[in-house]
């Protein structure tokens, strides 16, 4: 069965560093999804991305994050100065249409750990 | 805006029993309903969802879930509780119209004893 991949598994990095989540979507998907979750709280919404541009993103989505796919294939988040808040499990998650009953396909997530 | 609320971040019970994980959603137009659940170290995934036919729906491995309008409510159940279904369930909604970007509940960890 076709799945999501992220990697890396966990990732811990001292505060103010840059990071960069990868994920690999299913071959034919269209549509990304940025979720994240913070130990004990929702998952959140943090930005979609569909024909190489964003096409929402969420108010925690702010100029520290940034998202491309810069060979086709691999779909990353990028947090240029890592916070101590921004420690979380992030969810790449992908769809192959645009609609409201679609059926998100997750990856494992990937936990990041900020000191 | 659309919410989700789960009550509950750990719900427990015996091998056998009925599992109850309860849902209650916000939204301004008729949603769409999903529960996903997530196994350790695996991805989210779709145990079932509600699109407006039936209002009893089921999923995999013996879940269902009832839409009740009257009380905003997508109660996900199990009659009888297997050790393979402890994980974490989510609760989710999306909108019919502009935004279809799910927004999830914080989930509700199932701890089934033997």
């Amino acid at each position: 069965e076709p799945e999501v991949t992220q990697t890396p598994s966990h990732q811990v990095t001292q505060m103010g560093q840059e990071v960069i989540l990868h994920c690999v979507p299913i071959s034919n998907h269209l549509y990304f999804y940025w979720y994240r979750q913070i130990l004990g709280q929702k998952v959140e919404f943090l930005v979609s991305f569909y024909n190489n541009e964003i096409s929402e993103k969420s108010e925690i989505f702010d100029d520290q994050f940034s998202v491309e796919r810069p060979d086709g294939s691999n779909f990353t988040l990028k947090i240029r100065s890592t916070k101590l808040e921004d420690s979380a499990m992030y969810f790449c998650a992908t769809t192959g249409q645009s609609s409201g009953a679609n059926v998100l396909t997750f990856g494992a997530g990937s936990r990041l750990t900020v000191l | 805006a659309q919410s989700v609320t789960q009550l509950g971040s750990h719900v427990s019970v015996s091998e056998g029993a009925l599992v109850l994980l309860r849902c209650n959603y916000s939204s301004s137009v008729p949603p769409y309903l999903f529960w996903y659940v997530q196994y350790p170290n695996q991805g989210l995934q779709l145990l079932l969802k509600y699109t407006s036919a039936a209002t009893l729906v089921k999923g995999i491995n013996g879940f269902e879930a009832e839409f009740k309008k009257s009380e905003t409510s997508f109660h996900l159940t199990k009659p009888s509780a297997h050790m393979s279904d402890a994980a974490e369930y989510f609760c989710a909604v999306s909108d019919r119209g502009g935004s279809y970007i799910p927004t999830f509940g914080r989930g509700t960890s199932l701890i089934v004893h033997p």
